[in-house]
């Protein structure tokens, strides 16, 4: 059974570092590989899709790299924003069989001002 | 173009009481999904519906029903609502084009069953 491993589990840092979030998962048999972010109260929004052939996707501020073969993703942060401050969420597509999402339990991310 | 749509935003149940979650979408994608949220225990897949007329378990399906009404709707339905039912419910669907599989959320229904 896949699982999905987000660290750390919440982080507070001054406005403007740079940051470095971290999802591991244990089967590599993946399709893609999404993070999404997630505002208290309200949906998920997706920030970056990698297919399982890629290495990177970038989106402005956000860089997220995937390595298949040893089961790790991370979403990079630039110059972060209290804007940011969300819970972000790593979630998996297997290659084959049920094709819902298998989710992290999230990183709390807060940008103090 | 609304996206993914979800019916009610809230909604308290007394145990034993029934309902059906509505969601729908208008981006002509081909499969639809539920999940529950919990505090500690991340997103879970309940049911999906990979077309029209197919639906599947997930990895939490018991004490839940789906109808895959047309290509745009998908319902959940709880036949006899118990506490261990009280979470966020989120229909998502995805987009097949280019065989990206991108799954968009819609804005969830807070469930209470007391």
């Amino acid at each position: 059974k896949q699982e999905v491993t987000q660290i750390p589990a919440a982080l507070s840092v001054p406005e403007g570092e740079n940051l470095v979030l971290n999802c591991s998962f244990t089967d590599s048999a993946i399709y893609n590989l999404q993070w999404f972010r997630q505002d208290p109260g309200k949906g998920l929004t997706s920030l970056l899709l990698i297919q399982s052939s890629q290495r990177e996707q970038t989106s402005g501020r956000l860089n997220a790299s995937l390595d298949k073969s040893s089961g790790r993703s991370t979403l990079y942060i630039a110059a972060s924003q209290p804007g940011d401050s969300a819970t972000y969420l790593c979630a998996v597509r297997p290659e084959t069989g049920a094709d819902g999402l298998t989710f992290g339990k999230g990183t709390h991310l807060i940008i103090q001002p | 173009n609304a996206g993914v749509t979800q019916t009610p935003k809230f909604q308290v149940l007394k145990t034993g009481q029934s309902m059906t979650l509505q969601c729908a979408q208008d981006m002509n994608h081909n499969s639809m999904y539920w999940y529950r949220q919990d505090p500690g225990m991340g997103l879970r897949l309940i049911y999906y519906s990979a077309s029209e007329g197919t639906t599947d378990k997930g990895e939490v399906p018991n004490g839940y029903n789906v109808s895959r009404l047309n290509k745009r709707e998908f319902s959940l339905r709880l036949e006899s609502a118990a506490p261990s039912q009280t979470s966020v419910y989120f229909c998502a669907s995805t987009t097949q084009r280019y065989n990206s599989y991108e799954q968009y959320f819609g804005p969830g229904t807070r469930l209470t069953v007391t």
